[in-house]
């Protein structure tokens, strides 16, 4: 069954770096999410991205936040300056369509360490 | 603004108990129904949905869940649990037809023994 591959599995970054977060999609899929779920509480929605656009973001995803399609098969969110807030699981999905009655496919998540 | 609420954190079984698991909603609008379920060290994977229709639906692994309008519900159901069902369960909602946004619930993490 395809997957979504999320790379790498922990990262660990000092406060104030930059880092990037790498999603491989399942490859027929169109549509690409970014969700993050901090240690004890809920999974909360960052973005969503169709066709090289953000077509939904949340509040969470400020001018520190940014996403990339840099290729044919990879989808990357990029954090300029890590805080220590930014501690948390990292959960990339993808989708055939759009909409609110589609089906996302999760990866199994990078889990973001920040000192 | 929309939320989920699931009021079980942390249920513990027996193997061929029954299971119930609590998920609420707030919106009052159309709304999409998922349970996905992580077992440990894995990615989320979705249990069942309900868009429309019978609002009674049935998912992998034996899972049911019965969506109720009036009570904006959506509790799963399994008759009798087995050990390998240890996970942890989310309720997600989307609102309507036009927006991706999954809205979790906190999840409830199901243990259970054999």
């Amino acid at each position: 069954e395809p997957e979504v591959t999320q790379t790498p599995s922990h990262q660990v970054t000092q406060m104030g770096q930059e880092v990037i977060l790498r999603c491989v999609p399942i490859s027929n899929h169109l549509y690409f999410y970014w969700y993050r779920q901090i240690l004890g509480q809920k999974v909360e929605f960052l973005v969503s991205f169709y066709n090289n656009e953000i077509s939904e973001k949340s509040e969470i995803f400020d001018d520190q936040f940014s996403v990339e399609r840099p290729d044919g098969s990879n989808f990357t969110l990029k954090i300029r300056s890590t805080k220590l807030e930014d501690s948390a699981m990292y959960f990339c999905a993808s989708s055939v369509r759009g909409g609110g009655q589609n089906i996302q496919y999760f990866g199994a998540g990078t889990r973001l360490s920040v000192l | 603004a929309q939320s989920v609420s699931q009021h079980n954190h942390h249920v513990i079984l027996s193997e061929a108990a029954s299971l119930e698991l609590g998920c609420n909603y707030s919106y009052g609008g159309t709304v999409n129904l998922f349970w996905y379920v992580q077992y440990p060290g894995q990615h989320l994977q979705l249990l069942l949905k309900y868009f429309s229709g019978d609002p009674l639906v049935k998912g992998i692994k034996g899972f049911e869940a019965e969506f109720i309008k009036s009570k904006f519900s959506f509790n799963l159901r399994k008759p009798s649990v087995q050990w390998s069902d240890t996970a942890e369960y989310f309720c997600a909602v989307t609102a309507g037809y036009n927006t991706d946004k999954l809205i979790f619930g906190t999840g409830t993490r199901l243990q259970v023994f054999p």
